[in-house]
């Protein structure tokens, strides 16, 4: 069966840290991964993409890709208590043609102190 | 990134009754979207994926004929839960597909279902 797994936490990082979030999946021929945020009681939101192996840098986003460990990561540099949510790690599992599925990780929940 | 709306955000039934949620994506084309379900402190639940002009694909365990989807165009899909009963209540979402961006999706708002 197709997984994606990810710490659940609670991960907890003071204000102005780096938080790492880490997630592993299954499928060795997985080529899109997500990082989607989410709010309690909210939907998910789209933070971060990748396709390719290596980092991927969006402000104070950095997602990490090693597909030959089947292994991505996201980093949160200078976190705020406004990052405190669930990150949700998804990914494409499909293998090509029409099936855009996500896969997603149950997600860690992230809280960033004061 | 692009914009998905749902309406209604919230809505609380009786029991026996059918709840329609619909599914907008605003500013692109949406060949495909996907509905999910949501309950308190878990993980998403993918329902099914509905293309557009097509019968939607239901995930296993989801029974097609009481969650009726419907994508009639590139920007609307519509779910129905029909005789909803309390067990139905949940957070529903959909998530619209942006061909022009490879395979990422985008999520409404959600639907908060209350079933008295």
């Amino acid at each position: 069966q197709k997984e994606v797994e990810q710490n659940s936490g609670p991960l907890s990082v003071p204000e102005g840290a780096i938080a790492s979030l880490n997630c592993t999946y299954s499928d060795r021929g997985s080529q899109s991964f997500f990082w989607y945020r989410q709010y309690s009681g909210k939907s998910p939101e789209l933070i971060m993409s990748i396709y390719s192996n290596g980092d991927q840098e969006d402000g104070r986003f950095t997602a990490q890709l090693n597909k030959a460990s089947q292994y991505v990561s996201l980093l949160i540099r200078d976190s705020q208590p406004s990052d405190s949510a669930t990150y949700l790690c998804a990914v494409n599992m499909g293998s090509g043609g029409s099936n855009y599925k996500l896969t997603f990780g149950k997600g860690t929940l992230l809280t960033v102190n004061p | 990134g692009a914009v998905v709306s749902q309406h209604p955000s919230r809505v609380i039934c009786k029991s026996g009754t059918s709840v329609k949620i619909e599914c907008r994506s605003l500013d692109f084309q949406a060949t495909t979207m996907f509905w999910y379900r949501q309950f308190p402190k878990q993980s998403l639940m993918l329902m099914a994926t509905s293309n557009e002009g097509s019968k939607a694909t239901y995930e296993q365990g989801v029974e097609k004929d009481k969650f009726l989807i419907n994508h009639a165009s590139l920007t609307l899909s519509t779910l129905t839960v029909t005789s909803a009963h309390p067990e139905d209540s949940s957070f529903y979402i959909c998530s619209a597909r942006d061909s022009g961006w490879y395979n990422e999706q985008f999520f409404g708002p959600g639907t908060r279902l209350t079933v008295l």
